[in-house]
Parts: C-alpha cells; structure tokens; sequence
C-alpha cells in the first residue's frame, strides 16, 4: 500500500496568515492527489483533485501543487471558517488510501 | 443538489454483522461509482472499497475483503455495505462518497457503528 505522510500535525496559525501543509506519499502518485477539509462531527469535503484543480465552489484562496511524491496544499490568507483538519488522499493505485491529517488551529 | 443520505447509528455485539444504507439523490445514480471510508475514533480516514453503481462491479481494499458485501438497489438509488464478523476496532463512522475522477465529492453525514459487549 502506498503510505501518505503529512506535515506538520498541527499547525497553529492566525487569520489572514499563509499557510501549507505539505503531503508525501511513500512511492510515486503522478497528480493522482486531492485535499479535504474536515471539521469535527462533519464529513470531509473536497478541496483539490489531480493535484492542482479546484473543486467548483471552493474558494480560490486554496491551491494544491506537486507531482510525484511531493504536495503542497496552501491557503493563503486564512479565514475563520478554514480552522479544521486537513486530509490528502492519493487515488494512484489501489487501495487509496490518505493522510493522516493536518489540524489547523487558532494561534 | 447532489445529496446522500444514510441510515442511522448502529449498536452491534462482536461478532455480528451491520448492513449501512446510502440513499442518493440529485444526480442520475447509475453514472457515478460510490466509495466507503470509515474513520475510527481520533484516527484517520480508511478507504474500505468501491461499487460502479451502473453494472455493481466491486472493488475492495484486502484489508476488508472477506468480510465486506458492497450492494446496490438502482430502483430506489441506494447502495449498501455490509460488514461482518465484527470487532471492537470496527467502531468508527462509515461515510458513502460519490465517486469524482477517484476523489470523492459529495459525501454522506456518516453512519456511526459501536461493537460492543
């Protein structure tokens, strides 16, 4: 199975602060790479899928970059409703399988 | 609106076995394949497998593959999971996803399933 590492763990930050989280997978995933926000009690919800593209409805302050094993997903100016935990997930080869999360929190 | 809805939380002994519901709506049901993940408590997310909701073909992570039944109903635009012989390690919440390319992009509220004596 391919493993999915990300840092930091946690990641205290302030609103209007640049953020990244980034995300390395144990062996090579081309763009097969999305992120989901997920806030406590909720269902994750789709950020970015092949790496870089922005599910329709989320705001553009989110961005994903990488190939390979290497990813990077960045907000860069956060905003009060982003404090939640953060999850890649890589669909290269089978089983999929995802991070073990990024919480952000309120410095 | 794409929407997924799934039954309500479950109590189970270890041993037995749970059948999750996932109810689809807004969308033509028999275009787009539905995962389940399930996230134990304070852990990760774990994808458990796949069904191509068009013609039921299966795809399941080893991990659960001989005790996981994916189904589906195309008449009433629900899939189900079915796990088996459970232990205590399988409490957690078990969400249904639309499939999207591989993500997932529309998720249900989750479903969480207790094993206990």
């Amino acid at each position: 199975d391919i493993q999915m590492t990300q840092s930091p763990s946690t990641l205290s930050a302030s609103v209007g602060d640049r953020v990244s989280i980034t995300c390395r997978a144990s062996q090579t995933i081309s763009h097969w790479l999305a992120w989901y926000q997920q806030k406590p009690g909720k269902a994750p919800k789709l950020l970015i899928y092949k790496a870089s593209s922005l599910e329709s409805g989320v705001p553009s302050r989110f961005s994903g970059s990488g190939s390979g094993t290497e990813f990077t997903l960045t907000i860069s100016s956060l905003q009060p409703d982003d404090f939640a935990t953060y999850y890649c997930q890589q669909y290269n080869s089978y089983p999929w399988t995802f991070g073990q999360g990024t919480k952000v929190e309120i410095k | 609106q794409v929407q997924l809805v799934q039954s309500g939380a479950e109590v189970k002994k270890p041993g037995a076995s749970v059948k999750v519901s996932c109810k689809a709506s807004g969308y033509t049901f028999t275009t787009h394949a539905i995962h389940w993940v399930r996230q134990a408590p304070g852990q990760r997310l774990e994808w458990m497998g796949w069904i191509n909701a068009g013609n039921g073909d299966t795809r399941h992570s080893q991990k659960f593959q001989a005790r996981v039944t994916f189904t589906r109903d195309t008449s009433a635009s629900t899939a189900y999971m079915e796990l088996s012989n459970l232990r205590s390690e399988d409490t957690a919440v078990y969400y249904c996803a639309r499939d999207w390319g591989g993500t997932m992009d529309s998720w249900g509220q989750g479903v969480l399933v207790t094993v206990s004596s």
